[in-house]
Formats: C-alpha cells, structure tokens, sequence
C-alpha cells in the first residue's frame, strides 16, 4: 500500500510566524505535490517536484516555498504565515510521468493562523 | 483553459437510494485522463477509478459505477443502495497530458442518512 504522510494533523500558528509542513511517502515516488483546499474552491496546486532539488510553480504559490533534499521527502514552507493561509493543505505523490499517474494522498494537515 | 464542474455542492440522501454525483470538464486536449477520489471525514483523499479520454467504457465496481461521455464532456458517478459509510467530500479531477496537473473540481459532499 502506498503511504504518505504528513507531520502534523493540526497546527496553529501566530502571524508572521515560519511554518513548515512536512510530507514523506515510501513509495519511491519521483513526484510530489502540495495542495491547499479550501471551501468551495477545490483543491489547488501550490508546488510541485518531479525530482530531488527540483520544483516547479502551481497554480497558486505567492506566499509559499518548498524544499526536496530527499526523495521521499517534501515540505512545504509559509516564510510569514498570515491569517489567509489559514486551511487544509494536502500532500501528494506519484510515479513519473504525465498525468495518468494516478497521485496518492496523505491524511492532511489543518493549519490555523491567528 | 480547463476546468472541472462540479455542480452539485451537496446532496442529501436517505440509506439504499441510489445517488448520482455530476463532473463536467473542458478541455482542449486529445488524451486527457478523469479522476474521482472519495474524501471521508478523515481528510485523507481516497483514489477511486482513473479513466483515459480514449477509454469510454462504463465501469462498474461493486455499488459503484461511472459514466464517461466525451460527447456531453461528462464522468458521472452513481453509488447504488447508498450506505452511511459513503457520507464523504467527493472530488472529480482532470489530469492534463500537456501539463501532468491535476485540476480538481470544487468537491460535492454527499450525506447519507440512515
């Protein structure tokens, strides 16, 4: 079975703080991504990495960075968290390729920005 | 542009109806793939079924079962006999064979009643 998982389930954080959400799967995975979703909206792409030291820009990464040193890991990082940050954010994984690979899902983290 | 609708935001059933869920998608590629992943109260997305544009079969798993027609842009789901258990957050995607990305529709949460 494929396993993703994320470091926290919930998180709160004061404004302006560093925040950093942490995703490992142990599938050997080259791709990883990181969504937020937010009522009414969906899932949105915030970054992703096809390969360690690789990343590239979703659909929605103003406020955000990622790191990849490893393959099996990929964290996502709010420099100075602020209150419109606040929601779920969930981690993905697949094989390469393109986007027929289906992308298995960690549980998610809810983060809560005060 | 792509898109996903899901137009239904939520549906309330009672236990043993059967329930159909709606995705339209647009998009202007040639090879394209449709997801649905089930989202229970857990958070964890759960993959369902993937489908290619060029497979336009009808599948069946169990109550479950999914409708894909190209010519009305459309891979509904129907749950037959519904269970309390299916009460979840479910989500269509498109995956792009240009871009690898998912694009997620904004989700229909299904409530079933015992």
């Amino acid at each position: 079975d494929v396993k993703v998982t994320q470091s926290s389930r919930y998180l709160v954080k004061r404004t302006g703080e560093k925040v950093f959400l942490e995703c490992v799967q142990d599938m050997d995975h080259e791709n990883m991504f990181w969504y937020r979703q937010d009522p009414g909206l969906g899932l949105r792409l915030i970054y992703f990495s096809y390969d360690v030291k690789m990343k590239e820009k979703g659909d929605i990464p103003e406020g955000y960075s990622v790191s990849r040193e490893k393959k099996e890991r990929f964290s996502l990082i709010l420099e100075s968290a602020s209150t419109n940050q606040t929601s779920m954010y969930l981690c993905a994984s697949s094989f390469p390729g393109t986007a027929q690979e289906t992308q298995y899902f960690g549980p998610g983290t809810r983060l809560l920005v005060l | 542009a792509q898109k996903v609708t899901q137009a239904q935001t939520e549906i309330s059933v009672v236990e043993k109806e059967d329930v159909t869920l709606d995705c339209v998608y647009e998009t202007r590629d040639t090879t394209y793939y449709l997801f649905w992943y089930k989202q229970p109260p857990s958070g964890e997305l759960v993959f369902l079924i993937r489908r290619n544009s060029f497979d336009e079969q009808n599948e069946i798993s169990g109550r479950y079962s999914w409708n894909f027609q190209k010519s009305t842009s459309s891979f509904n789901f129907t749950i037959t006999a519904s269970q309390v258990v299916d009460s979840a957050v479910y989500f269509c995607a498109l995956g792009s064979s240009n871009t690898g990305k998912l694009i997620f529709g904004q989700g229909t949460t299904l409530q079933v009643k015992p």
